[in-house]
């Protein structure tokens, strides 16, 4: 059984940079047909999807975040990492790290975010 | 950008109920919708995937329906776990949720 566990600082001032870890155990980022994705949580915005990555680096971001987002990947120690630059308080979320799995369907290939952290949270505060 | 709205966005229910909850997407998404619950505190849980199809482990009393931009999330027997919130997400293009949909006594 897969697991991921976000992992950070709990505290970013603004206009600093917001950095997470996502550990994934149980299994390995590479070798798999998945997309690893950051999705944040707030209770004013609801869930946000912030951009997914592969196990060769390629990317996708949300275009609302893209200028401000880079997300890498480490497959010899199966980790995801996060920077968010320039934050500020909007930016006060809890972030998930979560699998999307890929499945043949009638002919569609179709995705669902199948396995998920606990999530952390990130206050942006002074 | 594709948006996600639900309805309601929360209702009163009973153990045994029958409840729906309906998601509708601004443009067609054909069947690339997901939904998922969640606990407070806790992560989200996929439910269905591909508006239809029932994730591993769920109960069959939740299911799914629609394509297009109208969708359906049907729990025929609510059960005392089953008061959650409840939210879809499309995967057309990246991944768009709903506001989700809150399930209280």
């Amino acid at each position: 059984q897969v697991q991921l566990q976000e992992s950070g600082p709990g505290l970013v001032k603004p206009s600093q940079t917001l950095s997470l870890i996502c550990t994934v155990s149980g299994g390995s980022i590479s070798g798999g047909s998945y997309w690893w994705s950051w999705i944040r949580q707030t209770a004013e915005r609801g869930l946000e999807w912030i951009g997914r990555i592969d196990d060769s680096g390629s990317t996708n971001y949300n275009p609302s975040l893209e200028s401000r987002v880079t997300l890498s990947v480490d497959t010899s120690r199966d980790q995801l990492s996060l920077r968010l630059n320039s934050v500020t308080a909007a930016d006060t979320a809890v972030y998930y790290c979560a699998r999307e799995v890929f499945v043949m369907l009638r002919g569609v290939v179709v995705s669902s975010f199948d396995n998920w952290g606990q999530g952390t949270l990130v206050t942006v505060s002074s | 950008d594709i948006q996600m709205t639900q309805s309601p966005s929360s209702l009163s229910a009973s153990v045994g109920d029958r409840v729906t909850i309906t998601c509708r997407s601004s443009q067609s998404i054909s069947s690339y919708l997901n939904w998922y619950k969640q606990k407070p505190g806790k992560a989200p849980q996929l439910l269905i995937y591909a508006a239809s199809s029932l994730q591993i482990g769920v109960p069959s009393r939740f299911s799914g329906s629609g394509s297009g931009t109208d969708f359906t999330l049907t729990i025929s027997t609510l059960q005392p776990e089953d008061f959650a919130t409840y939210y879809c997400q499309q995967s057309f293009i990246h991944g768009t949720f709903g506001p989700g949909t809150r399930v209280e006594i």
